[in-house]
């Protein structure tokens, strides 16, 4: 099956630090990648849709000037959590689907990333 | 606006017997629907899926009910293992081809009994 790798697994950043997130897709290629959040014990929140080679597309209520999205190649996409304060702590996802339809539609998702801000 | 949801914060069941887990949308534009098992700290896996062109989706232990005219699909796992504690996320998705994009229940906590 196709695997979605991120990059780190935990980060302890100091407040007003910025942190970067990676998400790649190992084994395919995929145009737009998602990323999401989950706070403890709730669902996962959709943050922003990752397009390649263009801007990406936040959803409502997320600050796309502190949740910087770069898709700069066809496995990779980062986030970076800018100046980041201590209610930015939460679990970070991300995932793809695979450009080529000849595969499962179903999204890939990453292990995740824990983000602890001090 | 919760557009998809599963009222059912738990559930616990007993090894070998069957786990039901229920979820409900408000979205009739919602044409794909997935279940997705999550351990903490963890992505959440790829379980089973099924279009609204369906009502039942079956994948070995696992199988998939889709009522489109009650907005309502329910996740049937038999039988159930130990090894099937987790918690379960119910996933809809609208317009064909950007299956990336989900929208998330809250979640079941699934605990079987061995």
């Amino acid at each position: 099956g196709a695997v979605v790798s991120q990059h780190p697994s935990r980060v302890i950043c100091k407040s007003g630090t910025s942190v970067k997130i990676e998400c790649r897709s190992l084994d395919f290629q995929a145009t737009t990648m998602f990323w999401y959040r989950q706070f403890p014990k709730q669902s996962l929140m959709l943050m922003a849709t990752s397009n390649e080679g263009s801007k990406a597309t936040y959803e409502q209520g997320v600050e796309k000037d502190k949740f910087l999205i770069n898709h700069a190649s066809l496995t990779l996409s980062t986030l970076t959590v800018t100046s980041a304060h201590p209610e930015d702590s939460s679990f970070y996802i991300c995932s793809a689907s695979p450009t080529d339809r000849a595969m499962n539609t179903e999204a890939f998702f990453g292990q995740g990333t824990r983000l602890t801000v001090v | 606006d919760q557009q998809v949801k599963q009222n059912s914060p738990s559930l616990s069941v007993q090894e070998g017997r069957i786990s039901i887990l229920n979820c409900d949308y408000t979205n009739s534009m919602f044409d794909y629907f997935l279940w997705y098992k999550k351990y903490p700290a963890e992505g959440p896996t790829f379980l089973i899926s099924i279009s609204s062109i369906k009502d039942k989706n079956e994948d070995g232990r696992f199988t998939v009910f889709l009522n489109k005219s009650a907005k309502h699909l329910s996740l049937h796992i038999v039988p159930s293992q130990p090894g099937d504690s987790a918690v379960y996320f119910c996933a809809a998705n609208k317009g064909s081809g950007n299956t990336g994009k989900l929208i998330f229940g809250q979640g079941t906590t699934l605990q079987v009994k061995p």
